[in-house]
């Protein structure tokens, strides 16, 4: 079983939909990151958080420790928004022993 | 907000030569850089963690005579895949990790490089 487990793997959507992408993880960890990867692969970074909630726009993350869960999602969504998006967790106690683990990614397409 | 850079975005090279990937943080100084592999379809996996100075850390089953590691100055890395060959092809990554003088702390991605071994 994976430490970072990503739910649903390809997802689907018309505009204007309000997206969930979820993300469970199995390890203690310091933040959890989403992050953006568009096609070519270049990778931006969404949120950081340890705990509560964050929002960006149209994006919101939020995260329940206790249950190690985190949720994205994108409200109105746009075909614009069509990427993959990655849920890594960080642990360690910072400088060579900080690292993250990163789940698959879910494929977001929003169609038009 | 900050940007790391890597160069080149793509490279195609023959089978036994050696590949350099630069990657830079153009507006912050990072005591800490990672290279991540990334294979089709799948999750990006951490090959060495560098801090400026000192040599890499390296992950289980990464050779690290294959794939060299120099963080010469807080604002560049460098990795070298040394005698590619078509099983090293794949997407390499380098993020940095600046910490700020508050002990607020993010880490930054490249947008990455392609490497094609022939």
């Amino acid at each position: 079983k994976n430490e970072v487990e990503q739910s649903p793997q390809n997802l689907t959507a018309q505009e204007g939909e309000f997206i969930t992408i979820n993300c469970s993880y199995s390890v203690g960890i310091s933040a959890l990151h989403w992050l953006q990867q568009h096609p070519g692969g270049g990778i931006v970074s969404l949120f950081m958080l340890s705990s509560g909630k964050k929002k960006h726009g149209r994006l919101i993350a939020t995260i329940n420790i206790q249950e190690k869960h985190s949720s994205l999602h994108i409200t109105a969504s746009h075909p614009r928004d069509s990427a993959v998006y990655i849920c890594a967790v960080r642990s360690g106690s910072g400088g060579s022993n900080y690292k993250l683990t990163f789940g698959k990614g879910t494929l977001l397409t929003v169609n038009p | 907000g900050a940007v790391v850079s890597q160069h080149p975005s793509w490279v195609i090279c023959k089978s036994g030569t050696s590949v350099k990937i630069e990657c830079r943080s153009l507006d912050f100084q990072a005591t800490t850089m990672f290279w991540y592999r990334q294979f089709p379809k799948q999750s990006l996996m951490l090959m060495a963690t560098s801090n400026e100075g000192s040599k890499a850390t390296y992950e289980q089953g990464v050779e690290k005579d294959k794939f060299l590691i120099n963080h010469a100055s807080l604002t560049l890395s460098t990795l070298t895949v040394t005698s590619a060959h078509p099983e090293d092809s794949s997407f390499y990554i380098c993020s940095a990790w600046r910490l700020g003088a508050s002990s607020y702390n993010e880490q930054f991605f490249g947008p990455g490089t392609r490497l094609t071994v022939l």
